[in-house]
């Protein structure tokens, strides 16, 4: 199994500032996926990231909003911009294992507040 | 739409009794079905998965679920529950047709008492 780390694990930040949150795997892999699971839901899919291309946005996500890097193939890092109290949330990054259609590890996460 | 259903917000079991968390989903084809755990102020443990084959799959810390095709369900089993079960867990689908993206249950909470 990979092994993730997120940096910062949390955060309070004042609405209107923009937040990084960096994800580091311990191996190389193709497609990194940003989740975010706001308080007392499910988790809900940001973006997929391959290295090299723009991330691709599911319905909702804009990337004005969440800019998402993915330099390498064992890091990527999320911003959340322009902040509101309902940004407050986790931010999970996750990746496949062994390729597609596997389980996915997820990193601890960022739990992330806004006031 | 592909859809995960988890009917119960929360399971409340007494230490040593059987348990079990309920799934259902709603995906075209045969998907891949996962569970995961969530212990507080963590991140998700996977638990276990059903690609093919058996319909019963063993998974971590004794935990097992069933995959029943005709009922579209994938129900987490555990024969003896323990304290330190209690957790959020989370049911997961994958399409098989797809790059595949998970879609996630909204959780069931599993409190164990002692």
């Amino acid at each position: 199994s990979a092994v993730i780390s997120q940096k910062p694990s949390r955060d309070i930040c004042q609405r209107g500032t923009s937040l990084t949150i960096q994800c580091q795997v311990d191996s190389q892999v193709t497609m990194m996926f940003w989740y975010r699971q706001q308080p007392g839901q499910s988790l809900t899919l940001i973006a997929t990231a391959n290295q090299g291309s723009e991330a691709t946005y599911e319905s909702g996500f804009v990337i004005d909003k969440f800019p998402i890097s993915r330099p390498n193939l064992t890091f990527s890092t999320l911003t959340v911009s322009n902040m509101s109290p309902e940004d407050s949330s986790i931010y999970l990054c996750s990746v496949d294992s062994r390729g597609t259609y596997n389980e996915q590890f997820f990193g601890p996460g960022t739990r992330l507040t806004v006031l | 739409a592909q859809s995960v259903a988890q009917p119960e917000d929360q399971v409340n079991v007494a230490e040593g009794n059987p348990l079990t968390v309920k799934c259902t989903y709603s995906v075209s084809g045969n998907p891949y079905l996962f569970w995961y755990v969530q212990y507080p102020n963590r991140g998700l443990q996977f638990l276990l998965k059903y690609i093919t084959g058996d319909n019963l799959v063993k998974g971590s810390y004794g935990f097992e679920a069933e995959f029943n095709k005709s009922q579209t369900s994938f129900h987490l089993k555990k024969p003896s529950a323990l304290v330190s079960d209690s957790a959020l867990y989370f049911c997961a689908v994958r399409d098989r047709g797809s790059q595949g993206n998970l879609i996630f249950g909204k959780g069931t909470k599993l409190s164990v008492k002692p």
